[in-house]
């Protein structure tokens, strides 16, 4: 069974760092793509960051670049998301995803972890 | 970046009744558009793949369709499960992006 278990999450100062982990099981994680997807309080959902299997390939939105970097260890099929410069708007839950894809190469995220709660707050 | 156009933001519906939700993406995205259930307090579950191709496990009720740009999630028979908060999803190019969501809830 496919498991994402995500940790690490709290309460931050603004300014401050956080690092979140995901705990990966019930499948090869070398083999896939990993993302980050994060939801505001009563808000939508909105894509953060994606990984590629060996970790040499990241990619992120305007939004959190050059402030957040994700990161793997497929040693210990964990992914993780370091976040600095952190501001009120980062609050948020904050899911892990595996990336899946079609024969044809049409990508989408077949399962996603509970989510970790992060509050930027003062 | 591409925009999604999620459509209608909420939806009441009857059981049995047949509920359409559309995206309508701003550029040619191909197949590369998926659909997610998120119930309260809980995680998103994938429906539907490859903009028509059904995920393992999700009831034959749900359905995904393309016509050009825009792309529908049918549910041919509401049931009392299906209410939450339904989302589409572009992978085709970064950033992805989702579709603002549609509450769907009963009548």
């Amino acid at each position: 069974e496919v498991q994402l278990v995500e940790s690490g999450g709290g309460l931050v100062q603004p300014g401050r760092s956080l690092k979140l982990s995901c705990a990966a099981s019930g499948f090869t994680f070398s083999n896939y793509y990993m993302a980050w997807v994060r939801q505001a309080p009563k808000k939508g959902l909105e894509w953060v960051a994606t990984i590629s299997t060996s970790g040499s390939r990241t990619y992120y939105p305007d939004s959190v670049k050059g402030r957040f970097t994700i990161s793997r260890d497929n040693a210990k099929s964990s992914l993780y998301l370091q976040m600095n410069s952190l501001k009120s708007e980062d609050t948020a839950t904050y899911y892990c995803a595996r990336r899946m894809y079609t024969t044809d190469y049409y990508y989408y995220f077949d399962y996603w972890g509970q989510g970790v709660m992060v509050t930027v707050s003062s | 970046d591409i925009q999604m156009t999620q459509s209608p933001a909420s939806l009441s519906a009857s059981l049995e009744e047949i509920v359409t939700i559309t995206c309508q993406a701003s550029q040619d995205i191909g197949n590369w558009l998926s659909w997610y259930q998120q119930k309260p307090g809980k995680s998103p579950q994938l429906l539907i793949y490859g903009a028509t191709s059904l995920a393992d496990g999700v009831p034959s009720r749900f359905s995904g369709s393309r016509s050009g740009t825009q792309y529908s999630l049918k549910i041919s028979r509401l049931q009392v499960e299906d209410i939450g908060i339904y989302y589409c999803l572009q992978a085709y190019s970064a950033p992805y992006t989702f579709g603002a969501g549609t509450k769907l809830e009963l009548k």
